[in-house]
């Protein structure tokens, strides 16, 4: 079945900062759908942004990922890190069936004043 | 902007009891799934549907049963509460294309088995 892994654990970083969330997938399907989500502290998992289409970049609220094919990547980078970005964040491959969603184990970032 | 609302909030329970968590989605959405999430293992799929009546097998759906009774109704139930199922669960609901797939979470459902 499909899969993801994503940078492991806890990332902190120091306000103004660049922020650069990996993720890579395995997915059976050859026209890939990668989404991130975030969930702040005591809320639940939002969309924050999506891809379907490869090699283009896809930017909400400040960040940005570009889905590439070639290397199975769906990276999350923000220029400037903000206190307000510290959350979870999941990556997550469209499975074709059901619209699942798989996601991975998140990763969490800390930014510090 | 769509809605999801899931009850109750916070539930209480002792080994062997009996659980019924609610979700109703007002989306207008075919898809609902209901998801565990624990420290270290993100978010799992227990058990999902694609409109009343539909049941589909998640990634993790021993212990757990549900039912869709209507297309705004997903129900999550423990029929033998266990201290394993100690988690916060997550209600959710997708539409197809037209809504680019995006999945809309309730607010969860904290739920502690004694």
């Amino acid at each position: 079945g499909d899969s993801v892994t994503q940078t492991e654990g806890l990332v902190t970083l120091t306000e103004g900062l660049p922020v650069m969330l990996n993720c890579t997938y395995q997915t059976i399907y050859s026209n890939p759908f990668l989404f991130w989500y975030v969930q702040h502290l005591n809320e639940s998992p939002r969309l924050l942004l999506k891809s379907f289409t490869d090699n283009k970049r896809t930017e909400h609220q400040g960040f940005h990922a570009t889905l590439h094919k070639s290397s199975s990547s769906f990276h999350l980078q923000k220029s400037s890190a903000q206190l307000s970005d510290s959350a979870l964040y999941y990556c997550a491959p469209l499975s074709g069936s059901f619209n699942k969603l798989t996601f991975g184990a998140g990763t969490r970032l800390a930014v510090c004043p | 902007e769509a809605a999801v609302t899931q009850s109750p909030r916070n539930k209480v329970t002792v080994t062997g009891g009996n659980v019924t968590l609610s979700c109703r989605q007002t989306n207008s959405h075919n898809y609902m799934y209901w998801y565990r999430q624990d420290t270290g293992h993100g978010l799992r799929l227990i058990h999902y549907s694609y409109g009343a009546g539909n049941l589909q097998i998640g990634d993790v759906p021993d212990g757990y049963k549900a039912t869709r009774t209507t297309q705004e109704d997903f129900f999550l139930l423990l029929e033998l509460a266990s201290p394993s199922q100690t988690s916060l669960y997550f209600c959710a609901s997708s539409g197809d294309w037209g809504s680019s797939y995006e999945q809309y979470f309730g607010p969860g459902t904290r739920l502690t088995v004694l």
